[in-house]
């Protein structure tokens, strides 16, 4: 069976520090990858996606950056973090060239920049 | 683009009572849609979904939720709430484009009371 990974599940960095967020699945290949954050009292905002190694789309411009060196991993960066990028980061993955497949999410990193 | 809207940000419910949650989408086509649902702290769970066929739809711990296309709702019910059902519940409707991307409602979040 699939199963997917965050780590760390909690993380607190001062403000301008960098960032570094790990996803990784087990189980399958040639994932659909995700990143979200979710902000307090707010829903879930897509970051960004990957259909394929070293291809990210971006859908929100930000302080943040994503890469994806290996099939199945998925890494969220920043260079200098700000206060506005505390929150609930959620990786999830769906199976490839299958529109109807549901998203499946990891455990989420707890991030709090102070 | 796709939206959704989640009426309701809390909404408390005594243990046994009925439960519906309301969700609100606006998609061009026929849209998939989604119920999840998130306990404390942790990742998403699906809880069910509709594709295409009967637009009553059964999902996990036993959840319904009935796609309405002349209302463009998709609600969320369960005839009896226990208190393990204390969450926040997330609606979101997906397209048909190859990565599979779903916008998500900001939640509404459950309280039961005993």
């Amino acid at each position: 069976s699939q199963t997917i990974h965050q780590w760390p599940a909690t993380l607190v960095q001062p403000v301008g520090s960098p960032l570094s967020l790990e996803c990784t699945v087990e189980g399958t290949s040639n994932p659909n990858l995700y990143w979200y954050r979710q902000a307090a009292g707010r829903g879930l905002q897509l970051l960004f996606y990957s259909v394929g190694i070293g291809q990210i789309s971006s859908e929100v411009p930000q302080n943040l950056s994503a890469s994806r060196p290996q099939d199945r991993q998925f890494i969220l960066s920043s260079k200098k973090l700000l206060l506005s990028d505390s929150g609930f980061y959620l990786c999830a993955w769906t199976k490839a060239q299958v529109s109807q497949e549901t998203q499946y999410f990891g455990p989420g990193t707890r991030l709090l920049v102070l | 683009a796709q939206s959704v809207t989640q009426p309701d940000i809390h909404i408390t419910v005594s243990e046994g009572a009925s439960l519906e949650l309301r969700c609100n989408y606006s998609y061009g086509a026929t849209p998939y849609l989604f119920w999840y649902v998130q306990s404390p702290g942790q990742g998403l769970q699906l809880l069910l979904k509709y594709f295409s066929g009967d637009t009553l739809v059964q999902g996990i711990k036993g959840f319904e939720a009935e796609f309405k296309r002349s209302q463009s709702s998709f609600n969320l019910r369960k005839p009896s709430v226990h208190w393990s059902d204390a969450a926040e519940y997330f609606c979101a409707v997906g397209d048909s484009g190859g990565y599979q991307k779903v916008t998500f409602g900001t939640g509404t979040k459950l309280q039961v009371i005993p």
